[in-house]
């Protein structure tokens, strides 16, 4: 199994520019999870889907992110329009069971916006 | 709303060495996680406690969920170079009949003594 996958790995963007990061989850999993690292934050749940349903968005910050999970293996977060503080590393994490715990996450897409 | 203050916040090993560190909380969790993370990629899943003075062991990695519930322990025996890497603990509680998020500490960094 290829693990998740999320994509850009890197994304240089400049402030006022929407952003999209992608990613699939392993197959068969059932829950999907988005997270974000930062030097001041650490790790922080922005969202988390159990069978495709968004579960808990009340981590994403603002109006300007927007996530969404159109099937099973798809899933996309959005920053319109991306700001500098939005700057940091994206998590995508999945797991075969529903809940709130993320069991394998991908290698993260490094978004920086200038 | 809750925290996990995670120690020590960096360390360095020589090979060979045990290695010891905590988490705690001022917040009853009903699941402790312990991941680990190298450089330039996500987490990956080490060890998952359920339950009060449980003690379980993934190699010569052993963590304990706390009696009070409100701590938990990582233990690494005999380390080896590649034991290097972000260390993170994670708590996960239950309330109100619903499941919580997961919070993350922000992480033992383990260095080599130069």
């Amino acid at each position: 199994d290829a693990g998740v996958i999320q994509s850009p790995r890197h994304e240089v963007t400049e402030m006022g520019q929407e952003v999209t990061l992608r990613c699939k989850p392993i197959s068969g999993h059932n829950s999907l999870f988005w997270y974000r690292q930062t030097m001041m934050r650490g790790l922080e749940l922005l969202i988390y889907f159990n069978n495709n349903v968004p579960i808990d968005d009340s981590g994403m910050p603002e109006d300007r992110f927007s996530a969404k999970m159109p099937n099973a293996s798809f899933s996309t977060l959005k920053i319109q329009p991306s700001e500098p503080r939005d700057s940091a590393v994206y998590f995508c994490a999945s797991s075969p069971l529903i809940g709130p715990i993320p069991q394998f996450f991908g290698p993260g897409t490094r978004l920086t916006v200038l | 709303g809750q925290q996990l203050n995670q120690s020590p916040q960096s360390m360095f090993i020589q090979e060979g060495e045990d290695v010891s560190m905590n988490c705690t909380s001022s917040s009853i969790f009903n699941t402790w996680l312990w991941y680990k993370q190298d450089p330039g990629e996500g987490p990956v899943l080490l060890i998952a406690l359920y339950k009060a003075g449980e003690l379980t062991s993934n190699g010569r990695l052993t963590a304990q969920f706390g009696i009070t519930r409100k701590d938990s322990f990582l233990n690494i025996s005999a380390s080896i170079p590649s034991d290097v890497g972000i260390y993170f603990c994670a708590g996960q509680s239950n309330y109100g009949g619903s499941q919580g998020n997961l919070i993350f500490g922000k992480g033992t960094k383990l260095s080599v003594k130069p």
